[in-house]
């Protein structure tokens, strides 16, 4: 079974423009949840996506958006980076939403700013 | 707010074992258990649910003590497979679907 796939792997960018990352969850899994790591801050909530729909939302600005597609695949999109974006975006993926079931990680997307 | 973990680093001996804590200032509805290696994803290992229930690979052991707000994770008889950081993330009883997670413990095994 393919595990969570998160594309693209790094990403270099520069401050005011924006980004698209994309994150494919295992077979059968409905819930994608998105984490920003940094080594200041550890793992912080970003949003999770359940049934193409926003199911929970962490304490980023508005800058910081996501989606979800009907064959579950999710994007997450940054406008107006800042050099504080720069981070690893990792996204974790389970079968149904709620926080009572272990969460799949991808490999991250690591974006820099510059 | 985020879970304080304890300690912040530790390093063993191969075959020496270690108790890594977790606790927060909220109700808790369940704590999870990751280990990520450097450059890795992290890797689940354990749930605590309150009530009692638990999800996790069989060589892992944990506790979650729903009266203080606090779980600890068990590793014995380390091996050098065991090293990186451990984080735990918790999920308040009011929180729905989302985890909030501590800083991490690093762990490092030598021979």
């Amino acid at each position: 079974k393919a595990g969570v796939t998160q594309t693209p792997r790094y990403l270099i960018k520069t401050r005011g423009q924006q980004v698209t990352l994309s994150c494919s969850p295992i077979s059968g899994h409905r819930s994608v949840s998105w984490y920003q790591q940094t080594p200041g801050q550890g793992l912080q909530f970003l949003f999770e996506y359940f049934s193409e729909t926003q199911r929970n939302k962490g304490n980023f600005p508005g800058r910081f958006s996501g989606r979800q597609f009907s064959n579950s695949r999710s994007e997450m999109n940054v406008s107006t980076l800042e050099l504080g974006d720069s981070a690893l975006y990792l996204c974790a993926s389970s079968p149904s939403s709620g926080a009572r079931q272990p969460q799949h990680f991808g490999d991250g997307t690591r974006l820099s700013i510059l | 707010q985020q879970p304080v973990q304890s300690p912040q680093a530790v390093i063993l001996r191969e075959g020496e074992d270690a108790v890594i804590n977790c606790s927060s200032s909220k109700a808790l509805y369940s704590v999870h258990w990751y280990r990520q290696k450097h450059g890795e994803a992290p890797v689940f290992l354990m749930i605590l649910l309150k009530g009692g229930e638990q999800k996790g690979h069989d060589k892992i052991s944990a506790s979650f003590n729903e009266k203080k707000q606090q779980s600890s994770l068990y590793l014995t008889a380390s091996q050098l497979s065991y090293s990186g950081t451990y984080f735990c993330g918790t999920e308040k009883e009011t929180s729905g679907s989302r985890l909030t997670f501590g800083e991490g413990t690093q762990l490092t095994v030598n021979p």
